[in-house]
């Protein structure tokens, strides 16, 4: 697609379950993030995948939270055992992943709410 | 800490006003990008400027980097409406990923 798509956009989810985001960066961007925004407040990075590989998961707050990517594309950020503090929007973005041309490109994000 | 700090936090000017917006940073940088977030969602990549460039413009938008003084400023010419946002400065280092501060909230009164 022409930008980086997230789905869905809006989950309601019940306290305790287990929830699924979805991002499809844009074709040929080798590094996408995963950003974590609650109401009010800055970006919260969580994420960062070079290719299929992870090498800063520095951000993810704690085991609940988990994060893969399949075939250099689609990544899947995974909450388990929700919590309400876990409310926020859920940000994605992905970048060509070179030293020089390294500028985000963001999806609308996931908004999370927790009941 | 990666990430900038922009100041101030807040801005509130009249449209056709022009607003400034600084930026400091603490680490050594490959370039500085800068970001606008409209209503909490939807982030864009507004202008980016590499280390060994002092200034840059694109459209009413002028960038200029000091990185004797790790800082950067974002002035908005002949402000609009719509140009109300968040707009937050990104230090890329080149080691780690893209961090991103508090940002600074501008309101343009119409």
């Amino acid at each position: 697609g022409a930008g980086v798509s997230q789905s869905p956009s809006n989950k309601v989810t019940e306290k305790g379950k287990d929830v699924e985001l979805r991002c499809d960066p844009i074709s040929g961007h080798t590094a996408l993030y995963w950003y974590r925004q609650r109401l009010g407040q800055g970006l919260e990075f969580l994420i960062y995948f070079q290719g299929n590989s992870a090498p800063d998961k520095s951000g993810l707050p704690s085991d609940r939270f988990s994060a893969e990517r399949t075939g250099e594309s689609v990544s899947t950020l995974t909450i388990q055992r929700t919590q309400q503090e876990d409310s926020a929007v859920y940000l994605c973005a992905s970048s060509l992943g070179n030293r020089v041309e390294t500028e985000a490109f963001f999806g609308q994000g996931t908004r999370l709410t927790v009941v | 800490s990666q990430q900038g700090e922009e100041d101030p936090q807040a801005l509130s000017i009249q449209e056709g006003e022009n607003a400034t917006m600084n930026c400091s940073y603490k680490t050594s940088i490959n370039n500085l990008q800068w970001y606008r977030q409209n209503s909490g969602r939807g982030l864009v990549h507004l202008i980016l400027i590499r280390s060994n460039e002092r200034e840059k413009h694109s459209g009413r938008l002028r960038v200029t980097l000091d990185t004797s003084k790790k800082s950067s400023s974002l002035l908005i010419t002949a402000s609009r409406a719509a140009d109300t946002a968040s707009y937050f400065c990104v230090p890329d280092t080149g080691r780690r990923a893209l961090t991103f501060g508090s940002g600074t909230r501008l309101q343009v009164q119409p």
